[in-house]
């Protein structure tokens, strides 16, 4: 199990919104460090969709948006479509030990 | 336009080595660092290695320390992962990845351009 704590699935209807939260500790996000989110689709490399807690890439809709407080952080999605179903996985670091990169275990998100 | 090719996964046996590489182009090579994340069958995906942009920090995950060890050609544009002494629980798909942010001084950026990634499968 990651250190960065992630609900195994999420669901929702088209044209909803869904957050998916990503829970840390003193050592990662609640020590300041960003947290990034990815979506990986099956036989497709991941895709970075929030980083730096709350910043888009260019090329990604305004339907994902990031936040971050304390020890947590969401990914929200809105206005969910199809084409969104897949897994989301948040990444931080942590400087415990020598210091590691570290992803949370994915949420699977089912669009009903 | 950005592009992160890597090659030379395949089947490898146990205790066995193998030599990833990903060869970048479309952007200024050395001025970014890398990572080296994997995806085993039907898991998540796993931070595997990083190495920053002048090469001077190199992190590794506690499942890879030891038996695996990241560089980079910055002539060739290239990153590689050594595996060596590998284990059937080393198979997967694994990723190069590039910083989002050039000059980083840590390994805590965002990726935001990957490779295809290639197999690597552990078996006798």
């Amino acid at each position: 199990q990651s250190v960065l704590l992630q609900p195994p699935s999420v669901s929702g209807a088209p044209g909803q919104r869904v957050t998916i939260s990503c829970t840390g500790s003193s050592s990662n996000i609640d020590a300041g460090f960003d947290v990034h989110w990815y979506q990986k689709l099956p036989g497709t490399a991941p895709k970075l969709l929030i980083y730096e807690n709350d910043k888009r890439p260019s090329g990604v809709p305004d339907r994902f948006s990031g936040s971050k407080f304390g020890a947590s952080a969401s990914l929200a999605i809105s206005g969910l479509q199809a084409e969104d179903e897949g897994d989301y996985y948040c990444k931080s670091y942590d400087n415990s030990r020598s210091g590691f990169v570290v992803f949370g275990d994915g949420t699977k998100l089912t669009v009903l | 336009q950005v592009q992160l090719v890597e090659s030379g996964g395949g089947l490898v046996q146990p205790g066995g080595s193998l030599r990833l590489s990903c060869i970048a182009s479309g952007f200024p090579f050395g001025n970014f660092g890398f990572h080296w994340v994997r995806q085993a069958p039907g898991k998540g995906l796993e931070w595997v290695a990083f190495i920053q942009y002048d090469a001077k920090k190199k992190l590794y995950a506690d499942s890879v320390r030891g038996r695996f060890t990241i560089s980079r050609d910055n002539s060739k544009s290239a990153v590689y992962l050594q595996l060596n002494s590998v284990r059937p629980d080393d198979t997967a798909v694994y990723f190069c990845a590039r910083d989002v942010e050039p000059f980083a001084m840590t390994a805590a950026e965002g990726c935001d351009y990957w490779g295809q990634g290639t197999l690597v499968t552990v078996s006798s």
